[in-house]
């Protein structure tokens, strides 16, 4: 099946500063990827998505770059805030677009 | 807006105890799915719908059933509740229009089988 990971189990930053979420993918079929932001307690919530033809989407304070070479997906977040703080999942859909595969996250922690 | 809500939000069986979770959602979506979630994992599915009636097994099936009566609910049952079930399960809806499905997930219901 899908297979989706993270480079970093858990980041830190520094308040204002700009935070760099990584994540691999392994199947290179995949057409659509999506971001969430999951707060402790909460369900996930949608941050930003991105179909395989783009490589680059921007939202308010976040930019998603794909790099479908390497299987490669990012999440920026500009301007990092204490409200920031959660794990971060990226998702991606199998050829049917049926079904979504999470990785195991990767924790932010904001410094102020 | 209510979007996707599940219940209970807690709940604490007993080995061998059999429960149903409710989810429903008031947004008419089409696609519907059942997610777990172990402690500093990420969400694996469990079962999904794509229309009422209509219902398919996702990574982790075992354990669970599900059925789709109406286009609103998505019930997840199980049966001969195990230890390795304990978990947080998330049920999650999404419109599916044009191949693009952003996901709605609801609260979440934690689950401890001791």
């Amino acid at each position: 099946g899908e297979s989706v990971g993270l480079h970093l189990p858990t980041l830190s930053v520094q308040e204002g500063d700009n935070s760099i979420i990584n994540c691999a993918y392994s199947n290179s079929a995949s057409d659509y990827f999506i971001w969430y932001k999951q707060e402790s307690g909460k369900g996930p919530q949608f941050i930003i998505d991105i179909r395989s033809n783009m490589d680059k989407r921007q939202g308010q304070r976040v930019t998603v770059l794909l790099n479908k070479t390497v299987k490669h997906l990012s999440l920026q977040i500009a301007a990092t805030q204490p409200g920031d703080s959660a794990v971060y999942f990226c998702a991606e859909s199998g050829p049917d677009f049926n079904k979504f595969y999470f990785g195991s996250g990767t924790k932010l922690n904001v410094k102020p | 807006n209510a979007g996707v809500t599940q219940t209970p939000k807690f709940r604490i069986l007993k080995i061998g105890q059999s429960m149903t979770l409710q989810c429903t959602q008031d947004m008419n979506h089409n696609y519907m799915y059942w997610y777990r979630q172990d402690p500093g994992m990420g969400l694996k599915l469990i079962y999904y719908s794509v229309g009422a009636g209509i219902t398919d097994k996702g990574e982790v099936p075992n354990g669970y059933n599900v059925s789709r009566s109406t286009t609103e609910d998505f019930p997840l049952r199980l049966e001969l509740a195990a230890p390795s079930q304990t978990s947080v399960y998330f049920c999650a809806s999404s419109y599916g229009q044009g191949g693009v499905n952003t996901i709605y997930f609801g609260e979440g219901s934690w689950l401890t089988v001791v």
